[in-house]
């Protein structure tokens, strides 16, 4: 059990749309990341945030921002929504100094 | 941006040692190979991690090889429940963000 949930499970959304992914981090994580898995590919990493501010993004294009909380929880929003963006969106969480970064179940989105 | 070569598939006898290699041959010197699996789309699971040294923890054995160009993870008596989709990734450090490079992964599957 990692104490990673992440909400909605599953999102359908039309092409042009915007969404707003969620995901709580385990105790204790002040750090979060987001990937986007295609179907039949390992994760890409997107960014991540540390202490509510992002302090490192992969090859995604603007569109694709978030959040961090007080709390720890955050958000992946991605606006202006493309058909390619169909995926698993997986968010992981680690403390600041850890080696292992723990996954939640992921939103599988879906872009009509 | 991929790090990692491995395997598409493989096959293993249940109760028998699987063997996962992976190829990282342009990994930098402070690059850690980590391992993580992924069952039917659920979030990756952490397994093993190392630099340089060979490492052994309660699921897995992990074997670097000494130009640290390349890695098997061991799995030393595989169970049905050890079918899934294998990743070996390099964690890279770039201005204090670790960012983990997934490649295409090995889909394990264990044959009663």
């Amino acid at each position: 059990e990692t104490g990673v949930t992440q909400s909605p499970t599953h999102l359908i959304k039309t092409r042009g749309q915007q969404v707003t992914l969620r995901c709580s981090s385990q105790s204790g994580h002040n750090t979060v990341s987001w990937y986007q898995q295609a179907l039949g590919q390992g994760p890409q990493f997107i960014f991540q945030y540390y202490r509510e501010e992002e302090n490192g993004r992969g090859n995604f294009p603007p569109r694709f921002s978030g959040l961090q909380f007080p709390n720890y929880s955050s958000e992946l929003n991605v606006n202006a929504l493309e058909l390619d963006d169909s995926a698993l969106y997986l968010c992981a969480s680690r403390s600041g100094g850890a080696y292992e970064q723990y996954f939640g179940p992921g939103t599988r989105l879906t872009v009509t | 941006d991929a790090k990692t070569t491995q395997p598409p598939s493989m096959d293993c006898a249940e109760g028998r040692a699987a063997n996962l290699p992976c190829n990282h041959s342009t990994i930098s010197g402070n690059e850690y190979v980590y391992w993580y699996r992924q069952i039917h789309s659920q979030g990756p699971q952490y397994i093993i991690h190392g630099l340089k040294n060979n490492e052994t923890n309660e699921m897995a054995s992990l074997i670097i090889t000494e130009d640290r160009k390349s890695s098997t993870l061991i799995l030393p008596h595989a169970t049905l429940r050890d079918t899934a989709v294998y990743y070996c990734i390099v964690r890279v450090v770039t201005s204090g963000t670790y960012k983990y490079i997934f490649g295409t992964g090995t889909r394990l599957k264990v044959l009663a």
